[in-house]
C-alpha cells in the first residue's frame, strides 16, 4: 500500500503557483520523498525528489515539513501543459520498486 | 538524447499467443524494471533487473518472463499463462544500487497490449 495521502484532484489557474500538497506520517528516517507525474497515456515524469531539505530544480521546488511527516510540491507557474496525475512517493534507497498511490489530478484553468 | 525506448507503442494479440514488449535505454543504468498500469490503478512491478543475466520477480510475476542479456535491453514477454494481459506496460531504469540508490528510476512512454 502506498505511504502518502494526497488530495485527488485540484484545480489552478494558468500562471499561478500550484501547491500540492503530501501527507507521509509513518516516514521513517531513511526513506525519500519522490514526485513524479503522468499525462494521460505517457509514462510517469519523474519531477524532483529530496530527504530532509528543502529542493528546486527547472520543473519545481519541493518544501518539506521539518518533522518530514507532510511535503508540498510546488510548480511556480502553472501551464495548460502541466495538467496531469501527480504522484508523491516515499521509498528507501534501497528499495527496488516504487510505489504509486491515486496521486492528485490537477486541472490548469485558462 | 538519452532515454527510454519502448516499442511498439500499440500491440494486439490474440488469445493463447505469446507477446514480447521491447524497452530499450541508453541511459547506461545498471538496473531495470517492468510495471504493469491498469486504468485507474497505480503502478505494479513485474519483473525488475539490477545487474546482467540477472533478474527477480516482482509483486505480479506470474504470466511473466524476460531476459537481461545486454545492459541496455529488458525485453518483457507475455505468456498465454497471463489470463488478464490487457494493460498499460511500462518499463524504467535507474543508475541502481550503492551511491547512486537514492536516484530516481525513468520511465518510457510504455506500451497498451490488448487482447483481439
Amino acid at each position: 500500500d502506498a505511504k502518502t495521502t494526497q488530495p485527488p484532484s485540484m484545480d489552478c489557474a494558468e500562471g499561478r503557483a500550484a501547491n500540492l500538497p503530501c501527507n507521509h506520517s509513518t516516514i521513517s528516517g531513511n526513506e525519500y520523498v519522490y514526485w513524479y507525474r503522468q499525462i494521460h497515456s505517457q509514462g510517469p515524469q519523474y519531477i524532483i525528489h529530496g530527504l530532509k531539505n528543502n529542493e528546486t530544480n527547472e520543473m519545481a521546488s519541493l518544501i518539506i515539513t521539518e518533522d518530514r511527516k507532510s511535503s508540498t510540491l510546488i510548480l511556480p507557474h502553472a501551464t495548460l501543459r502541466d495538467t496531469a496525475v501527480y504522484y508523491c512517493i516515499v521509498r528507501v534507497a534501497r528499495d527496488d520498486k516504487i510505489i504509486f498511490g491515486k496521486g492528485t489530478r490537477l486541472h490548469i484553468l485558462p | 538524447d538519452g532515454g527510454i525506448t519502448q516499442s511498439p507503442k500499440y500491440l494486439f494479440r490474440k488469445e493463447g499467443q505469446n507477446v514480447t514488449l521491447s524497452c530499450e535505454q541508453n541511459l547506461n543504468h545498471d538496473a531495470m524494471y517492468w510495471y504493469r498500469q491498469d486504468p485507474g490503478q497505480g503502478l505494479r512491478l513485474i519483473y525488475y533487473s539490477q545487474i546482467v543475466n540477472d533478474f527477480q520477480k516482482g509483486d505480479i510475476a506470474e504470466g511473466y518472463s524476460v531476459s537481461r542479456e545486454k545492459k541496455e535491453s529488458f525485453p518483457l514477454t507475455v505468456t498465454s499463462a497471463q489470463k488478464n494481459p490487457t494493460a498499460f506496460y511500462l518499463c524504467a531504469s535507474s543508475p541502481g544500487t550503492g551511491a547512486y540508490s537514492n536516484q530516481p528510476q525513468h520511465f518510457g512512454d510504455g506500451t497498451r497490449l490488448s487482447i483481439l
